[in-house]
């Protein structure tokens, strides 16, 4: 298995919803991370996971709460998100840290 | 923060052009990559360099890691339709850091 998986692929949400994103590889990777990224622009990192620790995290509001449950798994929790908020959130995952990541397909979030 | 200046923002090509895109930075990164990312999808990784001076084919790709570690370039030889898309360089500073991502490059290939 050779490739990083996102579910869901679309969401749509209020203001006052709680939903989360889910990550998953299967490459014995062991680092993982959160990247968004807005409409013609490059990707933002959020948050990174090294051996299932969070390492960085780039300022990112507490409405989002990332989780590492496992090696294989990262989660993205959302709660009382903006319209600001809605963009292309993709996980990536390396190695290890300081090695390429390989990106998924990423969850396209709208937020009402 | 570390930011990449990544040129040029947009080509328009025709089929069977080489194409040559770079991105320096006033940081020294360690790791530099090249992605490829088409419309609503998440960025493919094409090449990884991780060594001042490498250069590092893939295919019709090629790609360099500056000698002074602050700059990279890609090209692509005799270029497909398929090859249409947006190319980021990316850098990585330390081993638990994530990318820094340059703004792109848009390459149209006109038939």
């Amino acid at each position: 298995d050779t490739e990083v998986t996102q579910t869901p692929k679309h969401l749509v949400m209020g203001m006052t919803n709680k939903k989360s994103l889910k990550c998953e590889q299967h490459m014995g990777h062991r680092a993982m991370y959160w990247y968004k990224q807005k409409a013609k622009k490059p990707p933002e990192l959020m948050f990174v996971y090294s051996y299932e620790k969070l390492s960085i995290n780039e300022s990112v509001p507490s409405r989002f709460s990332p989780e590492c449950p496992n090696s294989s798994l990262l989660n993205l929790h959302l709660h009382a998100l903006q319209p600001e908020d809605s963009a292309l959130y993709l996980c990536a995952s390396s190695q290890d840290p300081g090695w390429g990541s390989f990106f998924g397909p990423g969850t396209r979030l709208t937020v009402l | 923060g570390q930011q990449l200046n990544q040129s040029p923002q947009s080509m328009f090509i025709q089929e069977g052009e080489d194409v040559s895109m770079n991105c320096t930075s006033s940081s020294i990164f360690n790791t530099w990559l090249w992605y490829k990312q088409d419309p609503g999808e998440g960025p493919v990784l094409l090449i990884a360099l991780y060594k001042a001076g490498e250069l590092t084919s893939n295919g019709r790709l090629t790609a360099q890691f500056g000698i002074t570690r602050k700059d990279s370039f890609l090209n692509i030889s005799a270029s497909i339709p398929s090859d249409v898309g947006i190319y980021f360089c990316a850098g990585q500073s330390g081993g638990a850091d994530g990318l820094t991502f340059g703004k792109g490059t848009h390459l149209i290939i006109q038939p």
